[in-house]
C-alpha cells in the first residue's frame, strides 16, 4: 500500500523558505505516468494546489506562488520536496503531499503544519 | 483561473435524510470536476472523479452528477461517518487545477 509522508521544520520564521520532504514508501517515486505534488490548506480554509513533479522531471507550479517555488526529486531517497521562499504569515498551512495523475488526487499524506511566525 | 464556488457553506442534515451540495465552475469544465471529503485533522478522501464516477470503495450513497458549470454531490440517506467537509476540484484546467471552498455537512 503506497504511503507518503511528509517533513520539516513545523516553525519557520517569516522571510526565511520553508522546506518540507515527502517520503514515498510502498511504491517507486520514479513510475511512469505519476505526478509527485503538494497542496497546502490555511487553518479553518480551502485547498490550494502549490505544484507537482511528474515523473519524468518536469515541474508544474500554480502561478501565484511560482517566483517562490521550487519542488524536486530525489530517486536515490525515494523522496521529494517543497522549498517556498521569502515566506509570511500567510504562508502558515497544512502542507499535504501527495501523488497524482493529471487529473484527481487518489493518495495524500497525512499533512503537516507549518506555521511562519518570529 | 477556473472559480469553483460551492453552496451552501454549511449544510445541516438529520442522520438519515439526503444531502444535496453544489458546485458551480466559472466557465465549462466539462466533465472533469472531483469531489473530496474531509474530517478534521485528516486528508481529503477521493470520493467521486469524472463527475459521476465513485473511487474505489466509496459506498453507493454517494452519487455525482453534472458537466460543464453546475456539478452535484448527493448523499442518499447520511450516516453519522458522513459529516464532514467536502470540496470539489476542476482538473479541466490541468496544470492549474482550483478547489471549491468546501460545504461543511453537519447535524442537525
Amino acid at each position: 500500500q503506497l504511503q507518503l509522508q511528509e517533513s520539516g521544520p513545523g516553525l519557520v520564521k517569516p522571510s526565511e523558505t520553508l522546506s518540507l520532504t515527502c517520503t514515498v514508501s510502498g511504491g517507486s517515486i520514479s513510475s511512469s505516468s505519476y505526478y509527485w505534488g503538494w497542496i497546502r490548506q490555511p487553518p479553518g480554509k480551502g485547498l490550494e494546489w502549490i505544484g507537482s513533479i511528474y515523473y519524468s522531471g518536469s515541474t508544474y507550479y500554480n502561478p501565484s506562488l511560482k517566483s517562490r517555488v521550487t519542488i524536486s526529486v530525489d530517486t536515490s531517497k525515494n523522496q521529494f520536496s517543497l522549498k517556498l521562499s521569502s515566506v509570511t504569515a500567510a504562508d502558515t498551512a497544512v502542507y499535504y503531499c501527495a501523488r497524482h495523475f493529471w487529473n484527481f488526487i487518489s493518495y495524500w499524506g497525512q499533512g503537516t503544519l507549518v506555521t511562519v511566525s518570529s | 483561473e477556473i472559480v469553483m464556488t460551492q453552496s451552501p457553506a454549511t449544510l445541516s442534515v438529520s442522520p438519515g435524510e439526503r444531502a444535496t451540495l453544489s458546485c458551480r465552475a466559472s466557465q465549462s469544465v466539462s466533465s472533469n470536476l472531483a469531489w473530496y471529503q474531509q474530517k478534521p485533522g485528516q486528508a481529503p478522501r477521493l470520493l467521486i472523479y469524472g463527475a459521476s464516477t465513485r473511487a474505489t470503495g466509496i459506498p453507493a450513497r454517494f452519487s455525482g452528477s453534472g458537466s460543464g458549470t453546475e456539478f452535484t454531490l448527493t448523499i442518499s440517506s447520511l450516516q453519522s461517518e458522513d459529516f464532514a467537509v467536502y470540496y470539489c476540484q476542476q482538473y479541466n484546467n490541468w496544470p492549474l487545477w482550483t478547489f471549491g471552498q468546501g460545504t461543511k455537512v453537519e447535524i442537525k
